[in-house]
This record gives structure tokens, C-alpha cells and sequence, in this order.
């Protein structure tokens, strides 16, 4: 059975502040993808990564995914409070379903 | 707008009811997911649609849970006689193709709760 794990759950940060977020995961799969939730909102997509070495950058938000290793990380640069949301990474398997992980609930402090 | 809707947006049942739960996914997208988030198991995989093919029901919880897709379109995720544990926010996604690589879109979902 496929586990995917994150790390850290919870993170509070002060703004402009760099922190990364781990995704581990237990099975071979090239794919991987992250989204963001906002509280009582769904989920929004910021990156899908495809490949082994894939690097995806969007503002203050930067993805990276390597799959010998089975990790990605989601790392933060000087974080800002519109950042505060929950953060899921999400594996591919058999080329349809994700499996997410627990989710990093992100506070960013003044 | 061009996302994907689900209704209704909140559902109170009594337990031993029965509740549909309709998603309406981006037109043009071939492949329909169900998932559902709860405080105590996350974010779980329920069930998938792929254009005319047989559905992945892998992830159903049990069998009073049942899904269909009309037309390749519509999705109604159906929950019989429910249970207090069936309370959960049920997401449905859609992507352009089913063959993987391919970003999942999620709708607003509906918070079910069960009293």
C-alpha cells in the first residue's frame, strides 16, 4: 500500500522567512503533484512534477521532485501571510488516483 | 464558470437515510474522481470514472456507496442507509485525460454530516 508522508504537519513561520516542506513517499511513481486549501475551501493545484529532477517555481513557492529518492519538497521563500493555508502533496498511482498525504497546515506570523 | 460544481453544498441526513450527491465536472474532461476529506483519515480516494470504461471502485468505503456518470458527464455519488462516520466533505475532480500526468481539478465539495 502506497504512503505518502509529510513533514512538517504544522509550521508556523515569521514573514520572510525560508522553510521547506517534505513529501515522502513509498512507491515508485513520477508523478507528483501539490495543492494548497484554504479553510472551508477546496483544493487549489499549484504544481504538477513529471519527471525525475522536474523544479517548479511559482512566486515565493518553488517544487522539486526526486524520484530515486521517492521525495519532494515545497520550500518557501520569504514566506508572506497570504502563504497561511494547508498544503497537500499528492502521488499518482496507476496513472489516475492520488494519494495525498496528511497535509502541512502553514501559519505565517507578522 | 468553467470549474467544476457540486451540489448540494452542505447535507444534514439522519442516519439510516439515504443522500445523492451530484458533481458536474469541466466540460471536455474525460476522467471524474471522487475523494472525500475527513478530520480522521485525510484525504481518501473513492472512486474514478474514465470516459466509457468500467469505474475504479477500489477505494469505495463499503457497499453502500455507489457511483454513476450519465453521458460521460454528470456524476452521482450515492450514500444508502448512511452512518455517523459517513460524515465527511465529499470532493469531486476532473482531469482532461485519465492517462496519468494529468492535473486533477476539485470542485467546492459537499459537507455531509450525519446526525
Amino acid at each position: 500500500e502506497l504512503k505518502v508522508e509529510q513533514n512538517p504537519l504544522f509550521l508556523s513561520m515569521q514573514e520572510g522567512k525560508n522553510y521547506t516542506i517534505y513529501c515522502n513517499y513509498s512507491t515508485t511513481s513520477d508523478r507528483l503533484y501539490w495543492y494548497r486549501q484554504d479553510p472551508g475551501k477546496s483544493l487549489e493545484s499549484l504544481f504538477v512534477l513529471l519527471s525525475n529532477g522536474a523544479v517548479k517555481q511559482e512566486g515565493r513557492l518553488m517544487a522539486s521532485l526526486d524520484t530515486k529518492a521517492r521525495l519532494s519538497t515545497l520550500h518557501i521563500t520569504a514566506a508572506v501571510h497570504d502563504l497561511s493555508a494547508t498544503y497537500f502533496c499528492a502521488v499518482e498511482v496507476s496513472g489516475s488516483r492520488l494519494t495525498f498525504g496528511e497535509g502541512t497546515q502553514l501559519t505565517v506570523n507578522p | 464558470g468553467a470549474g467544476v460544481s457540486q451540489s448540494p453544498s452542505n447535507k444534514v441526513t439522519e442516519k439510516g437515510k439515504d443522500v445523492e450527491l451530484r458533481c458536474d465536472p469541466i466540460s471536455g474532461h474525460t476522467a471524474l474522481y471522487w475523494y472525500r476529506q475527513s478530520l480522521g483519515q485525510g484525504l481518501e480516494f473513492l472512486i474514478y470514472f474514465q470516459g466509457n470504461s468500467a469505474p475504479d471502485k477500489s477505494g469505495l468505503p463499503s457497499d453502500r456507496f455507489s457511483a454513476e456518470r450519465t453521458g460521460g458527464s454528470v456524476s452521482t455519488l450515492t450514500i444508502q442507509r448512511t452512518q455517523q462516520e459517513d460524515s465527511a466533505v465529499y470532493l469531486c475532480a476532473s482531469s482532461l485525460a485519465w492517462l496519468g500526468g494529468s492535473t486533477q481539478y476539485f470542485g467546492p465539495g459537499t459537507r455531509l454530516t450525519v446526525l
